[in-house]
């Protein structure tokens, strides 16, 4: 079974709106974190955003939150007022277990914010 | 604060020939690892170092891949001999303790014809 699902190819949004993007992960570790990261055209992965399994509210950094659904296991990330520069690919990813920091990613989706 | 750096950027080379890849993590993080991205596909781990250490191959192919991280702090990744399916992008990332986030660097695009 896929431990990280990421559903959509890919997604297209105006700028100034707001999008999700969809992430389910599969686990029986009580202990996880899970991660979105941004990978532009240039190639780099760039870190966005957080969320450990015990944490009680979800995660939020400026423009980018994380809606954590544990019941569900969903993690799917909002970005709110979506600028030409977000457009790229994300990954989401899964750490599994206390004390490991081996990341497990998703396909990604690739997003595109028009004017 | 610099950020992990990678060279070469880009590398064409045929197949059963060798190439490497060097990394130098952020200053101060003790933990680096080297992912392969292939096309279409979302990263995956090959080695992960713990200061000059490593905590964890299971996923590197040994019997073409290997990789050293002398004193702890650069790293280089070595493929010998190439295969066509080794194309793909090797990213190395490095983390510090307390945190769980990875910080990557911007990749080398290897291309085996």
């Amino acid at each position: 079974a896929q431990k990280i699902t990421q559903t959509q190819p890919g997604m297209f949004v105006q700028e100034k709106e707001a999008v999700t993007l969809d992430c389910t992960y599969d686990t029986s570790d009580p202990s996880y974190g899970l991660f979105w990261y941004k990978q532009p055209s240039s190639g780099e992965m760039i870190f966005l955003i957080y969320q450990g399994s015990y944490d009680q509210q979800n995660a939020t950094e400026g423009r980018y939150s994380l809606n954590f659904q544990k019941a569900r296991k969903s993690a799917n990330l909002v970005i709110s007022a979506s600028q030409l520069g977000d457009s790229a690919m994300y990954f989401c990813a899964m750490r599994e277990g206390e004390n490991t920091d081996k990341l497990i990613f998703g396909t990604g989706t690739r997003l595109q914010v028009f004017p | 604060e610099a950020g992990v750096a990678q060279s070469p950027r880009y590398k064409i080379i045929e197949k059963r020939q060798s190439v490497a890849f060097w990394c130098n993590p952020i200053s101060g993080h003790a933990t680096l690892y080297w992912y392969q991205q292939i096309l279409g596909q979302g990263p995956k781990l090959l080695i992960q170092f713990q200061n000059n250490g490593v905590v964890d191959d299971s996923q590197l192919p040994k019997d073409r891949f290997s990789a050293e991280r002398l004193k702890g702090v650069d790293s280089t990744l070595k493929i010998q001999p190439a295969k066509l399916e080794d194309s793909a992008v090797y990213l190395c990332a490095s983390r510090t303790s307390g945190m769980w986030e990875q910080f990557f660097g911007p990749g080398t695009r290897l291309t085996v014809l």
